[in-house]
């Protein structure tokens, strides 16, 4: 069946450091895929998303890349800030582009140091 | 507009009691999906419904699980009787439609003892 893998962490950083959150997938066929975050206390926010290959999905300083070829979406940012310390999850979905059923990586916390 | 709300945010119960979960979606989102993530696990899809019709309940683990939706506005999902096994934080997710993003709330913690 289709799966997520991701780095578990947590991830601790410095402030302005740059980041990356590796994320590979396992699906047939051409599935959407998704970055979600879950700041502390709150629910799961879409921060980015793509939905075929060499798409580019960015917001808010985060950018991640659709790369069939090595089935993988890693989350990117230049500079973290403390604000940015949450839990982010990876995802992806079959259904045509929507979020029907989505599948879920384990999730890697981030902790930003000031 | 008000997001997706969950009661409760907390819910400690004894191995053997029942549980009632409550979902309230955003106002005209039709969609309504749960979720559970397990400790350290990943988060799994339960059940989606379409209005008050289940579309998808693959997820379900089994039938200590109940989750309703009459008159396609709020959602429960109830656990009976609860195991260990069912602690984790359930999340309620709702869309306009499928293809939009989902709006999730911010969860349940459950914990049972």
């Amino acid at each position: 069946g289709d799966s997520v893998t991701q780095m578990e962490g947590p991830v601790t950083l410095s402030e302005e450091a740059f980041l990356t959150i590796n994320c590979t997938y396992t699906a047939t066929g051409y599935p959407s895929l998704f970055w979600y975050v879950q700041y502390p206390g709150e629910g799961l926010q879409l921060l980015l998303k793509a939905t075929k290959a060499d798409d580019k999905g960015s917001n808010k300083g985060f950018e991640a890349t659709y790369r069939k070829e090595t089935t993988s979406f890693h989350l990117e940012k230049g500079s973290v800030q403390v604000s940015d310390s949450a839990v982010y999850f990876c995802a992806l979905s079959k259904a045509g582009g929507g979020a029907d059923g989505l599948t879920f990586g384990k999730g890697t916390h981030l902790i930003i140091q000031p | 507009e008000a997001g997706v709300t969950q009661f409760p945010s907390h819910s400690v119960i004894e191995k053997g009691q029942t549980v009632t979960l409550r979902c309230d979606p955003i106002s005209g989102h039709d969609n309504l999906y749960w979720y559970r993530r397990v400790m350290g696990k990943e988060i799994k899809f339960l059940l989606h419904f379409v209005k008050e019709s289940k579309q998808d309940e693959s997820g379900m683990p089994n039938n200590r699980f109940l989750a309703e939706r009459t008159g396609g506005t709020y959602s429960t999902l109830k656990v009976q009787p609860a195991e260990l096994e069912d602690s984790g934080v359930y999340f309620c997710a709702s869309s306009q439609v499928v293809v939009s993003p989902l709006h999730f709330g911010n969860g349940t913690r459950l914990t049972v003892t």
